[in-house]
């Protein structure tokens, strides 16, 4: 196991396009999380799942966001009808649990034009 | 509400001294501190931890400090490296979630 894995590492859309991320946590971690991250600032919580629940959402995370993680195994976050707004490095970490840190993935970064 | 502070947004060192960056905060719940430093492109790669049981943490060049009545926190990086050159994150929880503090660019001048 080489770590969490996030695809694509970059994606550049259009406003108004849906986008899709894909997370691949540690497998033995039944902890996975979603961060946003902006210049200048650290990463922000926006939802957690314990194996397939999702557990916590921020209110960062508008109704145009959805995460999924099937199976308790790997995880999607999904943007729907992006904004400008939304262009920031979108992180995966996974966990096995508390009193443990974080593993974060290498992070996709959005461009939305 | 930032829970978790990193008041100096960089910091430059020579090369052999002692790096401190510094960290606060809020909540007197949060029970388990980590540092994660990061390079541009990459996400956060785990440094050391310390749980609220313990004042000092040591893992070879890195020590990690917590003054849990002033809600503080350091870490020393001794001796700088150039290739400690990162931005450094530390983190603060009391249960699932990490809050994060807005990170500490540090420069290692050779």
């Amino acid at each position: 196991d080489t770590g969490v894995s996030q695809d694509p590492r970059h994606k550049i859309t259009k406003r108004g396009q849906n986008v899709t991320f894909r997370c691949d946590p540690i497998s033995e971690h039944n902890r996975l999380y979603w961060y946003r991250q902006t210049l200048g600032q650290g990463p922000e919580f926006l939802t957690y799942f314990q194996n397939e629940a999702q557990l916590e959402k921020s209110r960062l995370l508008s109704d145009r966001f959805s995460a999924e993680r099937p199976k308790g195994s790997f995880s999607t976050l999904e943007i729907q009808r992006t904004e400008q707004g939304d262009s920031a490095m979108y992180l995966c970490a996974s966990s096995p649990g508390h009193g443990y840190g974080y593993t974060f993935g290498s992070g996709t970064r959005l461009t939305v034009v | 509400d930032q829970q978790v502070k990193q008041n100096s947004p960089s910091l430059s060192v020579q090369e052999g001294r002692i790096s401190i960056l510094n960290c606060d905060y809020t909540n007197s719940m949060f029970d388990y501190f980590l540092w994660y430093k990061k390079y541009p492109a990459e996400g956060p790669t785990f440094l050391i931890s310390i749980s609220s049981i313990k004042d000092k943490n040591e893992d070879g060049r890195f020590t990690v400090f917590l003054n849990k009545s002033a809600k503080h926190l350091s870490l020393h990086i001794v001796p700088s490296q150039p290739g400690d050159s990162a931005v450094y994150f530390c983190a603060a929880s009391s249960g699932w979630q990490f809050y994060f503090g807005t990170g500490t660019s540090l420069t290692v001048i050779p």
